[in-house]
């Protein structure tokens, strides 16, 4: 089965740090990939996606994605973290084969960002 | 402002009240589904649809209703609600399948 492995459940960083968070999917075909953050007390909101183009993607609030295809992964990354970034961040693939549009989700990974 | 709603936000109810969660869209998108978050788990569909009159199961489908009557509505029901239905539930929706999903506020839901 299709699946989306998030390697860290818990990210403890010092304000200013940099973050990478590691994303890794099953499945050989076409992909689209997103990051969804997850506030306090909030909503899903797109941090960013990628359908195709330009492996590296950026996103907003100075985040950014890398594809690689040949490591079936989708990292995030963020060169200097603020105590605003605290939140919970989810990987979520949809597949080429899928006919039903469904997002899979990795577990999600917690960032806690001390100030 | 384009968005999705959802109503209520907050829920408490008992085993076997039936009940209903609302969720608008007005982006004029043709899919829309229905996630529940649980902890460990990330979200997981319960139940899709890629337009009007068009429904259809997703991973955790069991004691769930959906209809889409409208474009933009697509009520979730729990006919008999059991205690394992207690998450956090998120209606989403995007132009069409495969595309960008955008997620409404979420409603937390528990029954006892």
């Amino acid at each position: 089965a299709q699946s989306v492995s998030q390697h860290n459940h818990h990210v403890i960083l010092s304000e200013a740090a940099s973050l990478e968070l590691g994303c890794n999917y099953s499945y050989g075909g076409t992909v689209n990939l997103f990051w969804y953050v997850q506030y306090p007390g909030q909503h899903l909101q797109l941090l960013l996606k990628y359908f195709s183009g330009d492996p590296l993607v950026k996103g907003i609030k100075g985040f950014e994605a890398e594809f690689i295809k040949s490591k079936f992964s989708f990292n995030l990354r963020k060169p200097s973290v603020q105590w605003s970034d605290t939140a919970e961040y989810f990987c979520a693939v949809t597949t080429g084969s899928s006919n039903t549009g469904k997002l899979i989700f990795g577990q999600g990974t917690t960032l806690q960002v001390k100030p | 402002e384009a968005q999705v709603t959802q109503n209520p936000r907050y829920l408490i109810t008992v085993t076997g009240k039936k009940l209903t969660v609302t969720c608008s869209q007005n982006m004029n998108h043709e899919y829309m589904s229905w996630y529940r978050q649980d902890p460990g788990l990330g979200l997981r569909q319960i139940y899709y649809s890629m337009n009007v009159e068009v429904t259809d199961k997703g991973d955790v489908p069991e004691g769930y209703k959906v209809s889409r009557k409208e474009k933009r509505n697509f009520p979730l029901i729990l006919e008999s609600p059991s205690p394992n239905q207690t998450s956090l539930y998120f209606c989403a929706s995007g132009k069409r399948y495969q595309e960008t999903q955008y997620f409404g506020p979420g409603t937390r839901l528990l029954v006892l």
